[in-house]
C-alpha cells in the first residue's frame, strides 16, 4: 500500500477564516512533507517533518502552521490567508529523509485544492 | 546547486507514437532520479526511479536510464495512449540536501486519438 490520503479534497475559505488540511499515511514512513503547487508549475516545498519533528521550514509565512501529532498524521493549519495562497496543497511521505544508504522516494497524496476569497 | 532541466512543452503526439521527454540535471553529490506524472486534477504519482548510474527505471511501458556521463534521465515510451496525457516532472534528490527534492518545470503531454 503506497497511499497517502488528504482531506478535504476542496476547500474555499475567506481571509479571516481558520481551517486545517489533513494528511495521513499508513506505510510506516517517518518523513512527511507539505508542498504548494500553483497551476502549471512544479511543487514548491513548504515544510518537512522527520520523526515527528520539524526538519525544514522553507521560510513559509506564519499564517501557515504545520503540526505532526503522530508518525501517521500531518496537519497544516491555515489562518488569515491571502488570495495568492490559493493553490493545490500536496502532502507527501517517504520512508526516511535521504541518507548515506537510503533514498527519499516520496509518495504524494491527491492534494487539497484551496481557494481563498 | 542542484537543478533539473526538462524539455519544453507542450508535446502533442498521436496515439501509438514514440515518446521521448528529455531531462538533464546538475547536482552536487550522487543524486537519485525520479519521474513523476500528474494527471489533470490529481496529485503527483511516482512513475519510476533510478538510484545509481546505469540503472534503468521502468513502469507501465515507460522507461528511463540514469546516464551519469551525459547527466541525463530521459523518459521514453514506445507507444503512447490517450490515457498517458498528463504533466510529467523529472526530479532529483541528493542525500547531502536531505528532504529538498529538485523538480523540473514539467512537460505537458497530450495524446490525440
Amino acid at each position: 500500500d503506497t497511499e497517502v490520503t488528504q482531506t478535504p479534497k476542496h476547500l474555499v475559505m475567506g481571509m479571516t477564516n481558520k481551517k486545517s488540511l489533513k494528511c495521513e499515511q499508513h506505510m510506516g514512513h517517518r518523513a512527511m512533507y507539505w508542498y504548494k503547487q500553483k497551476a502549471k508549475k512544479p511543487p514548491e516545498l513548504m515544510f518537512v517533518y522527520s520523526y515527528e519533528k520539524l526538519s525544514i521550514n522553507e521560510s513559509v509565512p506564519s499564517r501557515f502552521s504545520p503540526e505532526c501529532p503522530n508518525s501517521s498524521l500531518l496537519n497544516l493549519h491555515l489562518h488569515a490567508l491571502q488570495p495568492e495562497d490559493s493553490a493545490l496543497y500536496l502532502c507527501a511521505s517517504s520512508q526516511e529523509l535521504a541518507g548515506p544508504i537510503s533514498t527519499d522516494t516520496q509518495y504524494f497524496g491527491p492534494g487539497t485544492r484551496l481557494t481563498v476569497l | 546547486g542542484n537543478s533539473v532541466t526538462q524539455m519544453e512543452g507542450p508535446v502533442t503526439l498521436s496515439e501509438e507514437a514514440f515518446l521521448t521527454i528529455n531531462c538533464t540535471y546538475t547536482a552536487t553529490g550522487y543524486p537519485s532520479l525520479f519521474w513523476y506524472v500528474q494527471y489533470p486534477g490529481e496529485g503527483l504519482q511516482l512513475l519510476l526511479k533510478a538510484t545509481k548510474a546505469d540503472d534503468k527505471g521502468s513502469n507501465k511501458g515507460f522507461e528511463a536510464t540514469y546516464r551519469k556521463e551525459t547527466t541525463s534521465f530521459h523518459l521514453e515510451k514506445g507507444s503512447v495512449q490517450v490515457s498517458d496525457s498528463a504533466v510529467y516532472f523529472c526530479a532529483l534528490s541528493v542525500n547531502t540536501n536531505a528532504g529538498k527534492s529538485t523538480f523540473g518545470d514539467g512537460t505537458t503531454l497530450t495524446v490525440k486519438p
